[in-house]
């Protein structure tokens, strides 16, 4: 069975303190590593996705690097509105494409 | 352009009654999923599609019955509600297969079972 685990649970950084979040899998056959972003009372809104090791995908102040076993969402110089929670998740062949999610981790950035 | 649309938004249902949740997407996609939402739990997968006329269990099924009559719309239903039920609901949608797997989700809908 696909499981995804991600630390640390919660993060406070300090506006412009750069840190990393991690996301460790275990799935039979990765065909696509995604992180989201979740705002308290919506739906995850999609970042990025990984398909191999290796890979890395970049989006203003966030970095998605992708290893054999886990992926890192790297934050350079975090600013206030970086606060949310961070979803990471994969589709494995091997489960019939389905979804599985990690709890997430909540980032909260202070001015 | 609106993407994945979940009805209602709110709902509060007595225990015993009987409700459907409503996911409608406008991207063809192929995929469909529902999800619960609970607090230290993350995202946990009740029932997916992967087309129309299919269905699947996921990790937390039961209580729940799922229909994918037209591939734009992924029904949840909940037969006699139960306290335990209250959470918040997610739908999502994906190609599923490719290079376009990532999914999209819909705003949810808060279910409160008194």
């Amino acid at each position: 069975e696909d499981q995804v685990t991600q630390s640390p649970e919660a993060l406070r950084l300090q506006e412009g303190e750069s840190s990393s979040l991690n996301c460790s899998y275990t799935v039979s056959g990765l065909r696509g590593l995604f992180w989201y972003r979740q705002d308290p009372g919506k739906g995850p809104e999609f970042l990025f996705t990984l398909y191999s090791a290796g890979e890395e995908k970049e989006k203003e102040r966030l970095k998605a690097t992708l290893t054999k076993k886990e992926s890192f969402l790297h934050i350079t110089a975090p600013k206030p509105e970086d606060s949310a929670t961070y979803l990471c998740a994969v589709i494995s062949g091997g489960s019939n494409y389905k979804l599985t999610f990690g709890k997430g981790t909540l980032l909260t950035v202070n001015p | 352009n609106a993407g994945v649309t979940q009805t209602p938004k709110f709902r509060v249902l007595k225990t015993g009654q009987s409700m459907t949740l409503l996911c409608a997407q406008d991207m063809n996609h192929e995929y469909m999923y529902w999800y619960r939402q609970d607090p230290g739990m993350g995202l946990r997968l009740i029932h997916y599609s992967v087309g129309e006329g299919t269905t699947a269990k996921g990790e937390v099924p039961d209580g729940y019955n799922v229909s994918r009559l037209k591939k734009q719309n992924f029904l949840l239903g909940l037969e006699s509600a139960a306290p335990s039920q209250t959470s918040v609901y997610f739908c999502a949608s994906s190609f599923g297969q490719g290079l376009n797997t990532e999914a999209f989700f819909g705003q949810g809908t808060r279910l409160t079972v008194v």
